[in-house]
């Protein structure tokens, strides 16, 4: 059974500042993993999907890392702004056809002005 | 724009009653349909996998009668929950693919938050 751990829980740093957020997953026998953004109170909003044969896909600011081999992906937010602040969650994709999505249980992020 | 949209974004409703969520895919046909629970400041974990003209698959711990899924057709699957009481309030999402080529890729809802009172 597939599971996924993001640390830190939660994540405070000041405007402009680089952080990274972390994700590990137990099954390396995934399709793709995917990082998301989620507003309080709201839905998700895609920002990256990693293919399990890539190592890396950039967006903006944001760069997305996958290490299929130890099970870990890093989400990096360069120069971050308060309109960062948001909980990112990372979900690997496994099963038989594809078709389950596993979450983690996120990174609450504030950045403060 | 939007490819799945999910009604109502948001239910308040009184302990007992039943409440229907729906979700549609907008550009494809879904054969399968994946619904998700989230509670306060935790991820979301799978409920059920609704297939289109075949039960759904309800993950273990998930009641079965409480949590009905239909997937009538190929754009719309809807979750009802039944004689919904308060510790049924939760953030509700389903998300589907669009099969083929891009079946490993997810879309999702906007979500419902239910409220029972």
């Amino acid at each position: 059974k597939q599971e996924v751990t993001q640390i830190p829980a939660a994540l405070s740093v000041p405007e402009g500042e680089n952080l990274v957020l972390n994700c590990s997953f137990t099954d390396s026998a995934i399709y793709n993993l995917q990082w998301f953004r989620q507003d309080p109170g709201k839905g998700l909003t895609s920002l990256l999907l990693i293919q399990s044969s890539q190592r890396e896909q950039t967006s903006g600011r944001l760069n997305a890392s996958l290490d299929k081999s130890s099970g870990r992906s890093t989400l990096y937010i360069a120069a971050s702004q308060p309109g960062d602040s948001a909980t990112y969650l990372c979900a690997a994709l496994t099963g038989t056809s594809g078709s389950r999505l596993t979450f983690g249980e996120g990174t609450q992020l504030t950045v403060n002005p | 724009g939007a490819v799945v949209s999910q009604h109502p974004s948001r239910v308040i409703c009184k302990s007992g009653t039943s409440v229907k969520i729906e979700c549609r895919s907008l550009d494809f046909q879904a054969t399968t349909m994946f619904w998700y629970r989230q509670f306060p400041k935790k991820s979301l974990m799978l409920m059920a996998t609704s297939n289109e003209g075949s039960k759904a698959t309800y993950e273990q711990g998930v009641e079965k009668d409480k949590f009905l899924i239909n997937h009538a057709s190929l754009t719309l699957s809807t979750l009802t929950v039944t004689s919904a009481h308060p510790e049924d309030s939760s953030f509700y999402i389903c998300s589907t693919n669009p099969g083929g080529y891009d079946k490993n890729i997810q879309y999702f809802g906007a979500g419902t938050r239910l409220s029972v009172l």
